[in-house]
């Protein structure tokens, strides 16, 4: 069974502060791995994805997120956070399974940045 | 979000009440999904439909029952709400394969239900 843990359900930070939030999932075959922020009383809007290739994936609004096969995680980052970035944040992972495909998401990370 | 939407946005409801909410699309996507959000649950899937009159049952299914009669819309029903399934539901829609990752998951704006 393929499924994601998210570490940590909430991430207090400061104003211009680096911030990782951190993802593993568990899955025996090729994985696409996704990164979603969902904004107060908003939908979900991507932020990244890894499908293959550089394990290194630049998203938007300054976010990446390494692919580490041998450690099976997918933690998202960026170097200076801004109170705009105060939302919940969800990993995902795509599986496929007798020629149908759904995504399955970890319980989220709730980021907080403080002035 | 372009090309999908749900309604309705928000509904309050009775307890033992039949509930049916509507996802439509136009995108002629493959794949369409309902999921629910609850607090410290993230987004779990209810069911989910990979064409026309083809469904399969996701993680939280109990309760709930699906129809996709078109390409564009995907239906989700409450026989009889409870208050459990008090929640915020999600419509996400999907290519598939290849080019539906490198696209992602495009998500409606939701659902809030409350049953009282």
């Amino acid at each position: 069974a393929q499924s994601v843990t998210q570490l940590d359900s909430q991430v207090p930070v400061f104003e211009e502060a680096p911030v990782e939030l951190r993802c593993n999932y568990s899955s025996s075959v090729s994985v696409y791995l996704f990164w979603y922020v969902q904004y107060p009383n908003q939908g979900l809007q991507l932020l990244l994805k890894y499908l293959s290739g550089s394990t290194l994936v630049k998203g938007i609004n300054g976010f990446e997120a390494e692919f580490n096969k041998s450690q099976t995680s997918f933690h998202l980052r960026k170097p200076s956070v801004h109170i705009s970035d105060t939302a919940e944040y969800f990993c995902a992972v795509k599986i496929t399974q007798g020629g149908s495909e759904k995504l399955v998401f970890g319980k989220g990370t709730k980021l907080t940045v403080n002035p | 979000d372009a090309g999908i939407t749900q309604s309705p946005r928000h509904k309050v409801t009775e307890t033992g009440t039949p509930v049916t909410l509507r996802c439509h699309q136009t995108e002629n996507h493959r794949y369409m999904y309902w999921y629910r959000q609850d607090p410290g649950h993230g987004l779990r899937l209810i069911h989910y439909s990979y064409g026309v009159k083809d469904t399969d049952k996701g993680e939280v299914s109990d309760g709930y029952s699906v129809s996709r009669s078109k390409t564009e819309d995907f239906l989700l029903t409450l026989e009889s709400a409870t208050s459990s399934q008090t929640s915020v539901y999600f419509c996400a829609i999907s290519q598939g394969g290849r080019v539906g990752g490198m696209d992602g998951y495009t998500f409606g704006s939701g659902t809030r239900l409350t049953v009282v």
